[in-house]
């Protein structure tokens, strides 16, 4: 069964450090780019970081560029998300999301998501 | 620039169907998107995925309620005899030049 499981969420003060963590199983994590999508409260879904199979490649959205760094271990089938100077607007609950990769190209649906982490940013 | 266009909000009888309309820029009419269900206070939840010819390819358990179709820029997802939890929002998204792209989401009340 495929399972993604987030971790590491919290309170935090504004300015303040959080590593998420995110534990693949059930399907061979180097095939799949991996993703962290947000959603703040009340909102729709905001796409956050986006890292390649092998960890080479990372994509970031314009809003989180600079402060946040996304990550994986293939060896423990994990992916991170750091996030920095963290700010009121960072409040969401995030999901991490997989995408299929053959060597060639990648699918453009995400086809599985975790059940998310909920960060909380606030003095 | 990709974009992909969701109406707000849609509304059916308990029952009936109901159709759910993403647009994406001209530009990229030949996208395949994918549609996900999230329920009220849950996680997102992946539907299908709808390719540039119309063909779906539905996640597992998806009921055969669920359908998907295109035309032209347009992508649907098609809710056949819709039941009182099949009220959620429904999002399409899909993959662009270096980023991932949502629309703003769907939300359908079962009436």
């Amino acid at each position: 069964e495929v399972q993604l499981l987030e971790s590491g969420g919290g309170l935090v003060r504004p300015g303040g450090s959080l590593r998420l963590s995110c534990a693949a199983s059930g399907f061979t994590f180097t095939n799949y780019a991996m993703s962290w999508v947000r959603q703040a409260p009340g909102k729709g879904l905001e796409w956050v970081s986006t890292i390649n199979g092998g960890g080479e490649d990372t994509y970031y959205a314009d809003s989180v560029k600079g402060r946040l760094t996304i990550s994986r271990d293939n060896s423990k089938k994990t992916l991170y998300l750091q996030l920095n100077r963290m700010r009121a607007g960072d409040t969401a609950i995030y999901y991490c999301a997989r995408r299929y990769c053959t060597s060639s190209s990648c699918s453009r649906d995400v086809d599985h998501w975790g059940q998310g982490t909920l960060v909380t940013v606030s003095s | 620039q990709l974009v992909l266009t969701q109406s707000p909000s849609a509304s059916a009888s308990l029952g009936a169907s109901v159709r759910l309309t993403c647009s994406l820029t001209s530009e990229h009419s030949s996208f395949a998107i994918a549609w996900h269900q999230q329920r009220p206070g849950k996680g997102p939840r992946y539907l299908m995925k709808v390719d540039s010819d119309g063909s779906h390819i539905k996640g597992d358990g998806i009921p055969d309620r669920f359908s998907g179709s295109r035309s032209g820029a347009e992508r649907y997802l098609t809710i056949s005899s819709l039941q009182s939890d099949d009220e959620a929002d429904y999002y399409c998204q899909t993959w662009g030049i270096g980023m991932n792209v949502f629309g703003g989401g769907t939300k359908l009340t079962v009436l």
